[in-house]
C-alpha cells in the first residue's frame, strides 16, 4: 500500500521569504514522487518529478525538492516566495495504477 | 495544443439524471484515468485505464461507469446523480507512470 501525507493543510508566509511545503510518503516499491500545483478554479499543473535519478529536483517557477529515502520525505521549497505563488500544493505518489494524492497544502502569500 | 480536454466544463443535474464526461487526448498515452475533487481531501480515483480495452475500479467507483472508446477517448458516466457526486471531475493521461500525468482543465458538476 502506499499513501502520502502531507503535514500542513495551510502554510502563510511573507512574499520574499522562503517557502517550505512538507510531504512524507509511504510506499512499498521504489516510488515516483510529483509535486502538483492547482491555482484557483484550474487544472493541475506538474511542478516537478523525481523518478530515481537525482535526489534534489528543480522544477519550474523556482521551485525545488529533495528526496530523503531514510526520512521518506519530499519537501517542496522555494528560496523567495511570490504573490503568484499562492495556490494548493499536491504531493502524489505514482504506481502503475494511477496516481495517490495527499489531501493538499494552501499556500497564502502576505504581502 | 496536444493535451486533454474534458467536456463539459460546467454541468447541473437533478438528483437522478444520467449523464457522461466525456474526455479526449491526443499525446498518443496508453493510460487514462478519473479522478474528482473535494474540499479537503485531494484528488481520489474513480476509474482508470491501463490501455485501450482495459477499465479498472480507482478508489471511489461507486455510481460511475466508464468506457474506454479508443486509445484517445476515455468517458465516465453517472447513472443516476445523487447530491454525494457534487465534485469537480478532472480526467488525467500519462504514457508511463514515471514521466507524470496531464490533466484536463476539470467538469464542475452540480448534483441538486
Amino acid at each position: 500500500a502506499q499513501s502520502v501525507t502531507q503535514l500542513d493543510s495551510h502554510v502563510s508566509v511573507s512574499e520574499g521569504t522562503p517557502v517550505l511545503l512538507r510531504c512524507n510518503y509511504s510506499s512499498s516499491y521504489s516510488p515516483s514522487l510529483f509535486w502538483y500545483v492547482q491555482h484557483p478554479n484550474k487544472g493541475l499543473q506538474l511542478l516537478l518529478k523525481y523518478t530515481s535519478a537525482a535526489t534534489l529536483v528543480k522544477g519550474i517557477n523556482g521551485f525545488e525538492a529533495e528526496f530523503k529515502k531514510s526520512e521518506t520525505s519530499f519537501h517542496l521549497t522555494k528560496p523567495s516566495a511570490h504573490m503568484s505563488d499562492a495556490a494548493e500544493y499536491f504531493c502524489v505518489v505514482s504506481l502503475a495504477d494511477g496516481l495517490t494524492f495527499g489531501k493538499g497544502t494552501h499556500l497564502i502569500i502576505q504581502p | 495544443n496536444a493535451g486533454v480536454t474534458q467536456t463539459p466544463k460546467f454541468q447541473v443535474l437533478k438528483t437522478g439524471q444520467s449523464m457522461t464526461l466525456q474526455c479526449a487526448q491526443d499525446m498518443n498515452h496508453n493510460s487514462m484515468y478519473w479522478y474528482r475533487q473535494d474540499p479537503g481531501m485531494g484528488l481520489r480515483l474513480i476509474y482508470y485505464s491501463a490501455s485501450e480495452g482495459t477499465t479498472d475500479k480507482g478508489e471511489v467507483p461507486n455510481g460511475y461507469n466508464v468506457s474506454r472508446l479508443n486509445k484517445r477517448e476515455f468517458s465516465l458516466r453517472l447513472e443516476s446523480a445523487a447530491p454525494s457526486q457534487t465534485s469537480v471531475y478532472f480526467c488525467a493521461s500519462s504514457e508511463t507512470p514515471e514521466r507524470g500525468y496531464t490533466f484536463g482543465s476539470g467538469t464542475r458538476l452540480t448534483v441538486v
